[in-house]
């Protein structure tokens, strides 16, 4: 049973384009994650949403727009694609530990989005 | 404002030996400390962390660490390294004064040669 998954796993798409990325885990965690890691490995978190409300937004661009439906689930919505958007998106989760947790996070296995 | 150094890009080691691979943190009050290993292709894996009590920690796969208050270090090491070891280490901080922002060391690759 996975714990975080993410669809898809692959993303090719053009410049301009609009393009989403879903996130669920069945962890029951109360906090989610969406991290970017670029060609060089490094990893920058983009946004983070505890109990569906948004409490972590880096300075990243407005075409991001993260939303999160329930609890659960954690989505990325891309407007306009450029190429510089190029990276594996990496979705993860974890329950801190003042809420009974370990403060883990828990990664999916990423999506690789590729704008051409 | 936190940090976390990793001042090692690639750490080479003979399948074998012992391993070390370097991380430094800054954080207000007291951290919370962890490691984590990708494999290629793949997510972040949980390797181990430090909240509090004793400065060696235990965790995956024969993984250990040394938290050092005074040099603000969290170096993790491995008494004899496996080739199937080689892969992307990170550092990661996260003050433990509330919030949810951890932040990840630029990471650090492992090479165990045969």
């Amino acid at each position: 049973d996975t714990a975080v998954s993410q669809t898809p796993k692959y993303l090719v798409t053009q410049m301009g384009n609009d393009k989403s990325i879903k996130c669920e885990q069945n962890l029951g965690h109360d906090t989610m994650y969406w991290y970017k890691q670029d060609s060089k490995k490094f990893l920058k978190i983009m946004f983070s949403y505890n109990n569906k409300e948004l409490i972590i937004n880096e300075t990243v661009p407005n075409r991001f727009s993260p939303k999160s439906p329930d609890k659960a689930h954690l989505n990325l919505h891309i407007n306009s694609l450029e190429l510089g958007d190029s990276a594996v998106y990496f979705c993860a989760s974890s329950q801190d530990e003042a809420s009974g947790g370990t403060d883990t996070q828990y990664f999916g296995p990423g999506t690789r989005l590729t704008v051409l | 404002a936190q940090s976390v150094a990793q001042p090692e890009d690639q750490v080479n080691v003979a399948e074998g030996n012992p391993l070390t691979v370097k991380c430094t943190y800054s954080v207000s009050g007291n951290p919370y400390l962890f490691w984590y290993v990708q494999y290629p292709n793949r997510g972040l894996q949980f390797l181990l962390k430090y909240i509090t009590g004793d400065n060696l920690v235990k965790g995956s796969y024969g993984f250990e660490a040394e938290f050092n208050k005074s040099q603000t270090s969290f170096h993790l090491k491995k008494p004899s390294a496996l080739v199937s070891d080689s892969a992307l280490y990170f550092c990661a901080v996260r003050a433990n004064t509330g919030g949810f922002k951890t932040i990840f060391g630029a990471g650090t690759r492992l090479f165990v040669k045969a």
